[in-house]
């Protein structure tokens, strides 16, 4: 299996709301990343996973929380969005950090409207 | 500071004709170099990587990449284009400064379109 998966596939949600994303790959990869991607726009990387540990925050604001529960899972909280929020969100994984020539494996994302 | 550069916006291409998508780099040291395409609302796919050894680098969907360290860039191209190619692309670099963190600079990307 060399898929990364994320539900919903859409999502619109209300400033107040409280909604969660999902991110699920079963490569074995222990790297996992959280992007956030503006239409027409690359990606721009918010969290990265090592082995279950957060390892990098990008200077995200608090009310977008990732959460590894295991190794092949991925999450990202979100509470009391703005609507600048709104874009496509990108899960990712790879084998290993510290392996540098390693690719990133992509989700198709989850398309998120922010009301 | 770390960059990469795909000076095109958009490439027009008539199908069957080859395609270049031109990227150029600025990193310090040797660059991991990589190519994704995305098609509408979908996530980002794999195309080919340049790490070191042979500077062409064949990929998927018959895609391939010159490196060339002299001209700092890795060139995406395509011999004869379809319309299913048709998508956004995009250069990625590894940041050298992100430690043992798989961090990747990315290009602004480039809309491809073939047409029939």
């Amino acid at each position: 299996d060399t898929e990364v998966t994320q539900t919903p596939k859409h999502l619109v949600m209300g400033m107040t709301n409280k909604k969660s994303l999902k991110c699920e790959q079963h490569m074995g990869h222990r790297a996992m990343y959280w992007y956030k991607q503006k239409a027409k726009k690359p990606p721009e990387l918010m969290f990265v996973y090592s082995y279950e540990k957060l390892s990098i925050n990008e200077s995200v604001p608090s009310r977008f929380s990732p959460e590894c529960p295991n190794s092949s899972l991925l999450n990202l909280h979100l509470h009391a969005l703005q609507p600048e929020d709104s874009a496509l969100y990108l899960c990712a994984s790879s084998q290993a950090l510290g392996r540098g020539a390693d690719e990133q494996f992509f989700g198709p994302g989850t398309r998120l409207t922010v009301l | 500071a770390q960059s990469v550069a795909q000076p095109e916006d958009q490439v027009n291409v008539a199908e069957g004709n080859p395609l270049t998508v031109k990227c150029t780099y600025s990193v310090s040291g040797n660059p991991y170099l990589f190519w994704y395409v995305q098609y509408p609302n979908r996530g980002l796919q794999f195309l080919l990587k340049y790490i070191t050894g042979d500077n062409l680098v064949k990929g998927s969907y018959g895609f391939e990449a010159e490196f060339n360290k002299s001209q700092t860039s890795f060139h995406l191209k395509k011999p004869s284009a379809l319309v299913s190619d048709s998508a956004l692309y995009f250069c990625a670099v590894r940041d050298p400064y992100s430690g043992g963190y798989n961090k990747l600079i990315f290009g602004a990307g480039t809309r491809l379109a073939v047409h029939p």
